[in-house]
């Protein structure tokens, strides 16, 4: 199956910086790419949507200011959590869908990076 | 976006067939039906995904009926190896914008 890359693994920072996490599709183009959060033992909650070339889309009550996506080519998303607060501890998660010329419309995940601010 | 319902949580034996059930009543013609499996600390893994009638891989089986509103997950013999949370995703991703959204998922206990 296609492969989706997030990087760090882990992370942590001091309260008030900012932090990157990468997300590459390997071996597909992904022409949009969606950026989770996800706190233990509860299910993934979807952040934003990022199309290649445009600006990202946020859910509801997300603050685009504080997470900034970054979607320049098809194979790399970024997710910048910017002056980090405790709060934001969480493990996030990126998946890619591939481009509509190849069938199947599956999305792929990510490894998952855990962010631990102190 | 089609709202899916799953069972909070399964147990199982080990060697057995489970079969973990989504509802998804309000499902649209061109939405598919995907299933995943997380483990704790990882992002989710692709299973299966289906369109209509029965689906078959080398780890699962999608069972659709001709309604489509609902869909039934078969994992063969499971192990230990399958405690996991299963979701099921139900949408349509062709257009390029639709989003992705997680229902709650089956905590799927398999136990010796």
């Amino acid at each position: 199956g296609a492969v989706v890359s997030q990087h760090p693994s882990r992370v942590i920072c001091k309260s008030g910086t900012s932090v990157k996490i990468e997300c590459r599709s390997l071996d597909f183009q992904a022409t949009t790419m969606f950026w989770y959060r996800q706190f233990p033992k509860q299910s993934l909650m979807l952040m934003a949507t990022s199309n290649e070339g445009s600006k990202a889309t946020y859910e509801q009550g997300v603050e685009k200011d504080k997470f900034l996506i970054n979607h320049a080519s098809l194979t790399l998303s970024t997710l910048t959590v910017t002056s980090a607060h405790p709060e934001d501890s969480s493990f996030y998660i990126c998946s890619a869908r591939r481009g509509q010329e190849i069938s199947g419309n599956t999305i792929y995940f990510g490894e998952g990076s855990w962010l631990t601010v102190v | 976006l089609a709202k899916t319902t799953q069972p909070i949580s399964m147990d199982s034996y080990e060697g057995q067939e489970v079969n973990i059930t989504c509802s998804h009543n309000n499902i649209a013609t061109n939405d598919y039906i995907t299933w995943y499996q997380q483990f704790p600390s990882q992002g989710p893994r692709f299973i299966i995904q289906g369109y209509k009638t029965k689906v078959t891989n080398e780890v699962a089986s999608l069972f659709i009926p001709a309604d489509r509103k609902s869909s039934t997950l078969s994992l063969p013999r499971v192990s230990l190896s399958d405690t996991a949370v299963y979701y099921c995703l139900v949408g349509d991703y062709s257009g390029g914008y639709q989003k992705v959204t997680f229902g709650t998922g089956t905590k799927l206990q398999v136990i010796p």
